[in-house]
């Protein structure tokens, strides 16, 4: 059984740098195919994909936040953890990590998906000063 | 950016059929998936790959690709299937995903 945990400050003041950790059991980030993401939901509003990482380490970033993102994993604590610089209050949000199932590569080409089957819970993240 | 349009609401009567589209240039060339979200609650995957059907997910969803827009399906609705309906795929490179705006599905 697939599960995640979102974890992380609560309320950050603007300016300051988001710290979020992903953990994870029933699946390991060193087999082939496997990525984790994040996405968030800022309340009353849709969802929006933030970031991906995979297995072989590639790393997927939202083109419109990729300056601020950064995604790490630490395979011996089946951990991804998720950093966005230069918090504003619009990044007031609930924040969700999501195993990926499916990425393959062929010919020195690696392919993916992207959907999320199973999602944590979330955890939600105030800014403001 | 890449981008994909729903409409904001679809209301439909039990037992009714519900269809919530989803259009996108890239369409045609990438997968589109599904996402079911209850107020308070984590989204949970209903469809992948354009119209497979994750298992414990009721057949009464189904999912369907025509050019530049999918379908997801709801026949038979029932009262438990309101909620917010995400579309997501990506851009017409495969570099990276994005969701649509949602739907609200309301059951009358």
């Amino acid at each position: 059984q697939i599960t995640l945990k979102e974890s992380g400050p609560t309320l950050v003041k603007p300016t300051q740098t988001l710290t979020l950790t992903c953990t994870f059991s029933g699946f390991s980030l060193s087999t082939s195919g496997v990525g984790v993401g994040w996405i968030r939901q800022p309340p009353g509003k849709a969802l929006e994909w933030l970031a991906l990482i995979y297995w072989n380490d590639d790393k997927r970033y939202s083109p419109s936040l990729k300056s601020r993102l950064t995604i790490t994993k630490d395979t011996s604590k089946n951990q991804v953890v998720l950093t966005m610089t230069n918090m504003d209050p619009v990044d007031t949000a609930t924040y969700y990590c999501a195993h990926s199932p499916y990425g393959y590569c062929s010919g020195g080409s690696c392919y993916y998906y992207y959907y999320m089957d199973v999602w944590g819970k979330g955890t939600t993240v105030t800014v403001s000063s | 950016s890449y981008e994909l349009t729903q409409p904001p609401s679809v209301s439909v009567s039990p037992g009714q059929t519900a269809r919530i589209t989803c259009s996108g240039d890239a369409l045609p060339k990438q997968y589109a998936y599904w996402y079911q979200q209850k107020p308070g609650q984590a989204p949970v995957l209903v469809i992948y790959k354009d119209s497979e059907r994750p298992s414990g997910i009721p057949e009464r969803f189904s999912g369907s690709s025509s050019g530049t827009t999918v379908t997801l399906t709801i026949s038979g609705v029932q009262a438990e299937d309101e909620a917010d309906y995400y579309c997501q795929s990506a851009d017409s490179s495969g570099t990276y995903p994005e969701f649509g705006g949602g739907t609200k599905l309301t059951v009358l």
